[in-house]
């Protein structure tokens, strides 16, 4: 199947500084991807919906000023977390759409963010 | 490599009993989820299982075999809402989520 890569893996950092997550579907181009959270045993949580090419679309709830999305490339989208602050410690997941015919959505390994 | 297998779709009956199968093989194990997702939604936590065994909650259980790299997702009752896709994910030693592709559910009346 489809391969969706993150990096970084995990990532610990210090309140207050900004924190860069990118996405890459390796074998596929992907017009939209999604970036969800997620916290412990709990559902994923949409946080937005990137579409290459033009800006982000957030759910309700999601500050897009703290959270930048750029989808800059068929393959690729970044999450940035702005000034982070320990309750945005959480693990963050992207998925890609394939674009085929059953539109299929493929999730990436997910980055594990500390903020200290 | 790692790896994770489901089938791609079942087809029950509305008040029967199915099982869905996911078979895994990750760099360490920290634990298996099972995520229900309709489409054009986030999926949905259903299970994690972490120990040997089968945990029930309401009309779904999910059971877990470390040595044989095995799960299974079991829903009883079903109900025409539970057509959905099923996704398996283990999470290997690094805390990283494999995910399988996804079991489409298909209930008929």
């Amino acid at each position: 199947g489809a391969v969706v890569s993150q990096h970084p893996s995990w990532v610990i950092c210090k309140s207050g500084t900004s924190v860069k997550i990118e996405c890459r579907s390796l074998d596929f181009q992907a017009t939209t991807m999604f970036w969800y959270r997620q916290f412990p045993k709990q559902s994923l949580m949409l946080m937005a919906t990137s579409n290459e090419g033009s800006k982000a679309t957030y759910e309700q709830g999601v500050e897009k000023d703290k959270f930048l999305i750029n989808h800059a490339s068929l393959t690729l989208s970044t999450l940035t977390v702005t000034s982070a602050h320990p309750e945005d410690s959480s693990f963050y997941i992207c998925s890609a759409l394939s674009g085929s015919e059953n539109n299929e959505q493929f999730f990436g390994p997910g980055t594990r963010l500390t903020v200290l | 490599g790692q790896n994770i297998d489901q089938p791609t779709e079942m087809t029950a009956t509305e008040g029967a009993i199915v099982q869905i199968n996911c078979t895994y093989q990750t760099s360490g194990f920290n634990g298996l989820f099972w995520y229900q997702q309709h489409a054009g939604e986030a999926p949905t936590f259903l299970s994690y299982n972490v120990l040997d065994g089968l945990e029930e909650k309401g009309r779904f259980s999910s059971f877990l075999s470390r040595s044989k790299g095995y799960s299974y997702l079991l829903l009883k009752e079903l109900q025409m809402k539970d057509s959905a896709s099923y996704l398996c994910a283990v999470m290997d030693s690094n805390y990283q989520l494999i995910w399988g592709a996804g079991t489409k559910l298909i209930i008929k009346p």
